[in-house]
């Protein structure tokens, strides 16, 4: 099946620095890969959509310049958390999604990263 | 505006059958997913209907039924591993996925 990676898996910083997390389709290539945001017994947040070559979309309240996303390939998505906070713990999940592999036209996902900012 | 309505916690059996009901209001529709997540993991893809109708896949099933907007997923045969969230997730007019929390399925030996 298509496999999406996700690095690191969990990472501890401290309060203003920048997290840099990597979003890989391993076996596929990803037209639009999505970043969620997930804090404990809640659903899935959107943080935004991005496509290979253009810039992201960012849901409504995500803050674009604290949030950076580059989709610079059709395998590869970095989601940068710049001057992290204690608030920004939490677990960020990246998927995507390929036309034509796709049966379901479904979001793979990757494992997930855990943050948190001390 | 766009809602989910799934129970927020549900408690079966080993080895019993269990049913997941969702009922969704979305700005236009374009098939529903079931995903399942384990504590800490990522979301993992269940089923997707498209028509209204059941899909079996093994010991999960689906339906739809787009006029009443409900779904649900059944789970046969449970079986302890099957303890997790369940995530119901139509697809709006723009291909975006609408998460609700999901429900989680306790299942006692």
């Amino acid at each position: 099946g298509a496999v999406v990676s996700q690095h690191p898996s969990w990472v501890i910083c401290k309060s203003g620095t920048s997290v840099k997390i990597e979003c890989r389709s391993l076996d596929f290539q990803a037209t639009t890969m999505f970043w969620y945001r997930q804090f404990p017994k809640q659903s899935l947040m959107l943080m935004a959509t991005s496509n290979e070559g253009s810039k992201a979309t960012y849901e409504q309240g995500v803050e674009k310049d604290k949030f950076l996303i580059n989709h610079a390939s059709l395998t590869l998505s970095t989601l940068t958390v710049t001057s992290a906070h204690p608030e920004d713990s939490s677990f960020y999940i990246c998927s995507a999604r390929t036309s034509g592999r796709s049966e379901y036209n479904e979001q793979f996902f990757g494992p997930g990263t855990r943050l948190t900012v001390l | 505006g766009q809602n989910i309505d799934q129970p927020t916690e549900m408690t079966a059996t080993e080895g019993a059958i269990v049913q997941i009901n969702c009922t969704y209001q979305t700005s236009g529709f374009n098939g529903l997913f079931w995903y399942q997540q384990h504590a800490g993991e990522a979301p993992t893809f269940l089923s997707y209907n498209v028509l209204d109708g059941l899909e079996e896949k093994g010991r999960f099933s689906s339906f739809l039924s787009r006029s009443k907007g409900y779904s649900y997923l059944l789970l046969k045969e449970l079986q302890m591993k099957d303890s997790a969230s369940y995530l119901c997730a139509p697809m709006d007019s723009n291909y975006q996925l609408i998460w609700g929390a999901g429900t989680k399925l306790i299942i006692k030996p």
